[in-house]
């Protein structure tokens, strides 16, 4: 059974601070995702990143960062957290290659409030 | 690059009564559509999936159907049930991006009143 973990489950940070997201995936996936889920709005890629140490921008990249330093993590960096950043933020992950129709796996999310 | 649209944005039925939640896709290239399940709190879950090859695909009460000429899919719930309450989520592969990564609809809202 395919486990995405999302280590923080809820956070609350401050306006300016930087935040960090932690996902990890078991099933030696090549792929892994950042979303960002807001009502009305589906979910929006952030970043992707197909490889260790390679990244994509998505659709929505501003204000984000992401490092990959090992294929079983994905982590994404809010460098100065704002307002319009409070979302719930869905890992996920795949194997390779992405547009052969392998299923996508999504982490429980992280619901991140800026204050 | 892809631009997947989904309609209805909400939808009520009575439990027994049919669902069927519809989608457009704008790159012809594209050629697979997964449906995904979201219940309240929890992640996203893959429900049924199709590839362009093929035009229909069925899963006990859950159907599939793709138009690639219309660039249309859709799904389709019989017998609704009130576990089948939740958002459901169409996507479509986006071969303008590196991987094939998925692009969603915005979801809809399915509420199946007992």
């Amino acid at each position: 059974d395919v486990k995405v973990t999302q280590s923080s489950r809820y956070l609350v940070k401050r306006t300016g601070e930087k935040v960090f997201l932690e996902c990890v995936q078991d099933m030696d996936h090549e792929n892994m995702f950042w979303y960002r889920q807001d009502p009305g709005l589906g979910l929006r890629l952030i970043y992707f990143s197909y490889d260790v140490k390679m990244k994509e921008k998505g659709d929505i990249p501003e204000g984000y960062s992401v490092s990959r330093e090992k294929k079983e993590r994905f982590s994404l960096i809010l460098e100065s957290a704002s307002t319009n950043q409070t979302s719930m933020y869905l890992c996920a992950s795949s194997l390779w290659p992405g547009n052969s129709g392998n299923t996508i796996y999504f982490g429980e999310g992280s619901w991140l409030t800026v204050v | 690059g892809e631009n997947v649209e989904q309609h209805p944005s909400t939808l009520s039925v009575q439990e027994g009564d049919s669902a069927v939640i519809k989608c457009t896709y704008s790159d012809s290239a594209s050629n697979y559509f997964p449906w995904y399940k979201q219940e309240l709190g929890k992640r996203p879950q893959l429900i049924i999936d199709i590839r362009s090859n093929v035009g229909e695909k069925k899963d006990q009460r859950i159907a599939v159907t793709l138009n690639k000429t219309a660039k249309h899919f859709s799904l389709h719930i019989t017998e609704t049930q009130p576990e089948d309450s939740a958002v459901y989520f169409c996507a479509a592969s986006d071969y303008g991006g590196s991987q094939g990564n998925l692009i969603f609809g915005k979801g809809t809202k399915l509420s199946v009143k007992p």
